[in-house]
């Protein structure tokens, strides 16, 4: 399989506990987005990575939050101290430079 | 005022008919524009670039305005298969966000 893919599928946790996701691009691609969606909403965008380099982080995003990508390749977005409130699917994208995205399947949380 | 704006529907249309949907952006810097489609419970898939001056694939229509920053989507001949949430993507002030819409239902019946 050469698309994208995330891991876990579905991660449950309490609330105060610290998550961490993974996510592996389609190879050739330089750019990965993490989105954040809850249900009857659009994916929010979250950050940005082009290679290893965070371009840009959403200005609504918690510090509790934070991603790496340190060789270019896969990526983890972390979630500190977990809230009820951090409950969604988290997707990952990659992408080359025309930013036609392609997603991976997601990561559900709950957080109880 | 949100970024990426849709009517959020449920449009429900039979087989066969016409449907367009729209969408309205607050970036006028905005440079790219894209709509994808999301089957339930699936995670979003391109459908289809959005340019200036148009674009159409098969059974697809997008269309670009800038003056009114307004991006609109024509599906004509529906399809059963056609039935799932359409999403308007445009670009944000970095070029590097893109952001969505809340999407469009659509259900096409038999």
């Amino acid at each position: 399989d050469t698309g994208v893919s995330q891991d876990p599928r579905h991660k449950i946790t309490k609330r105060g506990q610290n998550v961490t996701f993974r996510c592996d691009p389609i190879s050739e691609h330089n750019r990965l987005y993490w989105y954040r969606q809850t249900l009857g909403q659009g994916p929010e965008f979250l950050t940005y990575f082009q290679n290893e380099a965070q371009l840009e982080k959403s200005r609504l995003l918690s510090d509790r939050f934070s991603a790496e990508r340190p060789k270019g390749s896969f990526s983890t977005l972390e979630i500190q101290r977990t809230e009820q409130g951090d409950s969604a699917m988290y997707l990952c994208a990659s992408s080359l430079q025309d930013e036609k995205l392609f997603f991976g399947s997601g990561t559900q949380l709950s957080v109880l | 005022r949100k970024e990426v704006e849709q009517d959020p529907g449920p449009f429900n249309v039979p087989e066969g008919a016409t449907v367009a949907f729209n969408c309205t952006y607050s970036n006028s810097a905005s440079q790219s524009f894209f709509w994808y489609r999301q089957d339930c419970r699936k995670e979003p898939k391109l459908l289809m670039s959005v340019y200036s001056s148009g674009n159409e694939d098969g059974r697809f229509t997008a269309q670009l305005n800038r003056a009114s920053q307004y991006i609109s989507l024509l599906i004509r001949d529906s399809k059963l298969s056609d039935s799932a949430t359409y999403l308007c993507v445009v670009s944000g002030d970095s070029g590097y966000a893109l952001n969505f819409g809340k999407g469009t239902s659509l259900l096409v019946t038999p």
